[in-house]
C-alpha cells in the first residue's frame, strides 16, 4: 500500500516563526502536492513538484515556499507564520499527472498560529 | 482555475439507505475523481471516471459521468455508519498538472 506520512499531526506556533511541514512518501511517485483545506473553502494547491527540485506555484503560493531535494520528501515552509495560516495541511503524491492518476493523501497536520 | 461544486452540501440519511450526491465543473475535463475524507483526516481515493466513460462502479459506489450537463453523480448503496464522511469531487483538465476539489459534501449516516 501507498504511505504518505507527515510530520506531525498537530502543530502550534507562533506569528512570525518559520514552520516546516514535512511529507514523505514511500512508492516512488514523481508528484508530491501541498494543500490546505478551510472549512467552506474546500482543498486548495499551495504548491506541487513533479520532480527532485523542481516546484510550480498552486493557486495560493503567497506565504509559503518549498523544498525537494530528495525524491520521496516534500516540505512546506512559512516563513514568518501568521493567524491566517491556520490550517489543515494535507500532503499528497501520485504516480503521474492528475490528468491521467490518483493521489494518495497523508494524514494532515493541522496547524494553528498564536 | 476549474472548481467542482458539489450538491446537496449537507445530507443525512438512515443506515440502509441509498446516498446520491452531485458535482457541477465549468469546463472540459479528461477525468473526474471523488474521494472521502474522515473527519479530520487525509483523503482517500474512491474512483476515477474518465471523461469518454459514462458510469463506472466500484462496490457499493457507483459513479455517473454526463459530460454534456458538465456534471457526475456519486450513489453509495445500502449506506452504513462507516459511511459517514466528507466526499469531494475533484477535476483534472487535459494536460493539466493539478486537481481543483469542490468544497465537498458531508455526508452522515445513521445508525
Amino acid at each position: 500500500d501507498v504511505k504518505v506520512t507527515q510530520s506531525s499531526r498537530y502543530l502550534v506556533k507562533r506569528t512570525g516563526e518559520k514552520v516546516f511541514l514535512e511529507c514523505v512518501q514511500d512508492m516512488d511517485h514523481e508528484n508530491m502536492f501541498w494543500y490546505r483545506q478551510d472549512p467552506g473553502l474546500g482543498l486548495r494547491l499551495i504548491y506541487f513538484s513533479y520532480d527532485v527540485k523542481m516546484k510550480e506555484k498552486g493557486d495560493i503560493p503567497e506565504g509559503y515556499s518549498v523544498s525537494r531535494e530528495k525524491k520521496e520528501r516534500f516540505s512546506l515552509i512559512l516563513e514568518s507564520a501568521s493567524t491566517n495560516q491556520t490550517s489543515m495541511y494535507l500532503c499528497a503524491s501520485s504516480w503521474g499527472q492528475p490528468s491521467t492518476d490518483t493521489q494518495y493523501f497523508g494524514p494532515g497536520t493541522r496547524l494553528t498560529v498564536l | 482555475s476549474q472548481q467542482g461544486e458539489e450538491d446537496p452540501q449537507a445530507l443525512s440519511i438512515q443506515e440502509g439507505e441509498n446516498a446520491t450526491m452531485n458535482c457541477s465543473y465549468k469546463t472540459s475535463i479528461n477525468n473526474l475523481q471523488w474521494y472521502r475524507q474522515n473527519s479530520g483526516r487525509g483523503l482517500v481515493h474512491l474512483i476515477l471516471i474518465r471523461s469518454n466513460e459514462r458510469e463506472k462502479h466500484s462496490g457499493r459506489l457507483r459513479v455517473t459521468l454526463d459530460t454534456s450537463k458538465k456534471s457526475s453523480s456519486l450513489l453509495i448503496t445500502a449506506s452504513r455508519a462507516a459511511d459517514t464522511a466528507s466526499y469531494f469531487c475533484a477535476t483534472a483538465l487535459y494536460g493539466n498538472n493539478r486537481l481543483a476539489f469542490g468544497k465537498g459534501n458531508q455526508v452522515v449516516v445513521i445508525p
